[in-house]
C-alpha cells in the first residue's frame, strides 16, 4: 500500500534554513502536500506541488520534488520561532484520490 | 462559510458506550474524508465519500465503526462499544473534486474513552 516516511525531529537555529525531507512509495501520486500543525490546532495546508513540477517557491517556502526517487523536501528560509510545529508530508494518489500522511516532523527552533 | 465544522470538539465516554461525531463540510465540497490521529502520529485515513457514496473504508476501521453521508452534505461517524484504544482525535476534511483539490480540515473531535 501507499506509505509516506519522514524523519521525526529536526532542530534548527533561529534565522537558519530548515529542510524537512519526505519519501513516498506511490508512483501514481498526483499532488504532494506539506501541512503544518501547531500544538492544539488543526492541520493547516502550507503548500502543495503537482507531480509534474520539480520546484515550487512561495515566499519563505521552497518545495523540491524528485519524482524519480519519490523524494519531497520543504525548505523554510530564515526560520522563526513561529515556525515551531509539526510538519506533515502527504500525497494524493491518482488511483483513488485519498490523501496519505507521514507521521510528521517536529521542528524545534533553537535561540 | 466558515470552513469545515466538527461537533463535538471533545467527547469523554465510558468504555462500551456508543458515540457519534458530526462533520459539516464546506458547502460546495463533494468529497469528505475522515481521519484518526493519535499522539505522535500523522492522520490515518479511515474512509471517504464522494457525495453520498462511500468510496473506500480503511482496514483500520473495524466493524464497530460506521460512517454515513446521507444527503451528500454533512457526515456522521459512529463508534459502537467504544474501547480505550479508540481514544484519538478524529479529523474531517472536505474538498472539491476536479482540478487541483485542496482538502480543508476541521478542528477535529477529541475522543477520550475511560
Amino acid at each position: 500500500g501507499e506509505d509516506v516516511e519522514q524523519s521525526l525531529f529536526l532542530s534548527v537555529r533561529e534565522g537558519d534554513s530548515s529542510v524537512i525531507n519526505c519519501t513516498y512509495t506511490d508512483s501514481s501520486s498526483t499532488y504532494l502536500y506539506w501541512y503544518k500543525q501547531e500544538p492544539g490546532a488543526g492541520l493547516q495546508l502550507l503548500t502543495y506541488i503537482f507531480s509534474n513540477m520539480d520546484m515550487k517557491q512561495d515566499q519563505r517556502l521552497t518545495v523540491l520534488l524528485n519524482k524519480k526517487d519519490k523524494h519531497l523536501s520543504l525548505r523554510i528560509a530564515d526560520t522563526q520561532t513561529g515556525d515551531s510545529a509539526i510538519y506533515f508530508c502527504a500525497e494524493m494518489g491518482n488511483r483513488d484520490d485519498k490523501i496519505i500522511f507521514g507521521k510528521g516532523t517536529r521542528l524545534h527552533i533553537l535561540p | 462559510d466558515t470552513g469545515v465544522s466538527q461537533n463535538p470538539r471533545h467527547k469523554i465516554t465510558k468504555r462500551g458506550q456508543n458515540v457519534t461525531f458530526r462533520c459539516d463540510p464546506i458547502s460546495e465540497h463533494n468529497r469528505l474524508y475522515w481521519y484518526r490521529q493519535t499522539l505522535g502520529q500523522g492522520p490515518e485515513f479511515l474512509t471517504y465519500f464522494q457525495n453520498e457514496a462511500q468510496l473506500e473504508k480503511s482496514r483500520l476501521l473495524s466493524d464497530r465503526f460506521s460512517a454515513e453521508r446521507p444527503k451528500g452534505s454533512f457526515s456522521t461517524l459512529e463508534i459502537q462499544r467504544t474501547e480505550q484504544g479508540d481514544s484519538a482525535m478524529y479529523l474531517c476534511a472536505s474538498s472539491l473534486v476536479g482540478g487541483y483539490t485542496e482538502a480543508f480540515f476541521g478542528q477535529g473531535t477529541r475522543l477520550t474513552v475511560v
